[in-house]
């Protein structure tokens, strides 16, 4: 069964581009979550999705930032313009439902904006 | 609200020496408590987890933990470490019920030497 799928891995783009990062839930997963790792403030929860509806987007850090889930197996975090310490590890995760309890991650995509 | 508090940005061992790391969890609801461990360049895999029940759980990889209530800890252990144990630790912690977003610790990298 293939797990959390992101796309891309890596990726290196110049300040004030758009970016669009990716994200394949596990099959039969209603729950994904959004994440960013940075060294300075660790892993940081930053918008998180229940049947495809957003829930409770209060990590993230501002509109620049934007996060749809068009239908349960896609979702993208899209960062527009795009600034120097936007630079992290951009994780997804699913689990089965909301209420359960073991969130599943991605190997995530390692954003570096020049 | 819920936090966490890894004590111990790194911890060196040798080789077959016992691993303890250590985590304090702050909840207003009864937690449930997660370790996760991130290999470089990966994403986070479930180690094991608290819910309900037996307060010693078993994980993956030979890896334990023990819940005390009364000491607000879930720390981590393995009797011999092994060179493959090296990786970065989180501890996690969501409440039972509700959204039950998961807060993080901010890691604790694992060194192991021969």
């Amino acid at each position: 069964d293939a797990g959390v799928i992101q796309s891309p891995r890596h990726e290196v783009t110049e300040m004030g581009q758009e970016v669009t990062l990716r994200c394949k839930p596990i099959s039969g997963h209603n729950s994904l979550f959004w994440y960013r790792q940075t060294m300075m403030r660790g892993l940081e929860l930053l918008i998180y999705f229940n049947n495809n509806v957003p829930i409770d987007d209060s990590g993230m850090p501002e509109d620049r930032f934007s996060a749809k889930m068009p239908n349960a197996s896609f979702s993208t975090l899209k960062i527009q313009p795009s600034e120097p310490r936007d630079s992290a590890v951009y994780f997804c995760a699913s689990r089965v439902r909301e209420g359960t309890d073991t969130q599943y991650f991605g190997p995530g995509t390692r954003l570096t904006v020049l | 609200a819920q936090s966490v508090t890894q004590l111990g940005s790194h911890v060196s061992v040798s080789e077959g020496a016992l691993v303890l790391l250590r985590c304090n969890y702050s909840s207003s609801v009864p937690p449930y408590l997660f370790w996760y461990v991130q290999y470089p360049n990966q994403g986070l895999q479930l180690l094991l987890k608290y819910t309900t029940g037996a307060t010693l759980v078993k994980g993956i990889n030979g890896f334990e933990a023990e819940f005390k209530k009364s000491e607000t800890s879930f720390h981590l252990t393995k009797p011999s470490a092994h060179m493959s144990d090296a990786a970065e630790y989180f501890c996690a912690v969501s409440g039972a019920t509700g959204f039950q977003k998961l807060v993080f610790g901010t890691g604790t990298r694992l060194l192991v030497s021969p």
